[in-house]
């Protein structure tokens, strides 16, 4: 079975400073790992995703997250946050790429202060 | 990114009536599509998986005869919530991924439910 913790339901940073989002997974086959954003009563927007290439992937509005397999994790940054990062942050795993479907953390709600 | 949009967007219906939920792949094919529940600040839960033109694939605890699913198309699903309750108000999301869109999984806008 494949799982996914997300550490920290909610983080708070400053505008301008590093923004980290905690993932650690289990599985076991190799995972397809996935950011996704929610903003307030929307659906989910894709940020990245790793599908067993280059361990280090860059996303969109500046996102960033590095696959580390013998820690387990697939943590999420960004160097200088901005006002409009603030969201609801999950991390997901699957088996598959598309054909299976994902299995989601609890979500990290990312607030930003001016 | 490929696009998925779901209609209606907001729907209040009156306890004991059906509703139902589409949601449309508008510039690929879905060959698969996902339906999420997703309660007020809380994580989403897999409903079922679809697959066109089969029967859908429900999760454990989801009563099948109450969440109705069809896929009969490669770009339209379809969630229809019947006899619905006030316990069945909440954020339904639909998601689809097909080979046009490398595999990967994309979201629609969701759709509150209220039933009232």
């Amino acid at each position: 079975a494949q799982s996914v913790t997300q550490l920290g339901s909610h983080v708070s940073v400053s505008e301008g400073a590093l923004v980290l989002l905690r993932c650690n997974y289990s599985s076991s086959v190799p995972p397809y790992l996935f950011w996704y954003v929610q903003y307030p009563n929307q659906g989910l927007q894709l940020l990245l995703k790793y599908t067993s290439a280059a361990t280090l992937v860059k996303g969109i509005n500046g996102f960033e997250a590095e696959f580390k397999k013998s820690e387990t994790s697939f943590h999420l940054t960004k160097p200088s946050a901005h006002m409009s990062d603030a969201a609801e942050y999950f991390c997901a795993v699957s088996r598959n790429s598309g054909n299976t479907p994902l299995v989601f953390g609890k979500g990290t709600r990312l607030s930003v202060i001016a | 990114g490929a696009v998925v949009s779901q209609h209606p967007s907001r729907v209040i219906c009156k306890s004991g009536t059906s509703v139902k939920i589409e949601c449309r792949s508008l510039d690929f094919q879905a060959t698969t599509m996902f339906w999420y529940r997703q309660f007020p600040k809380q994580s989403l839960m897999l409903m079922a998986t679809s697959n066109e033109g089969s029967k859908a694939t429900y999760e454990q605890g989801v009563e099948k005869d109450k969440f109705l699913i069809n896929h009969a198309s490669l770009t339209l699903s379809t969630l229809t919530v019947t006899s619905a309750h006030p316990e069945d108000s909440s954020f339904y999301i639909c998601s689809a991924s097909g080979t046009a869109t490398g595999n990967t999984i994309y979201f629609g806008e969701g759709s509150w439910l209220t039933v009232v």
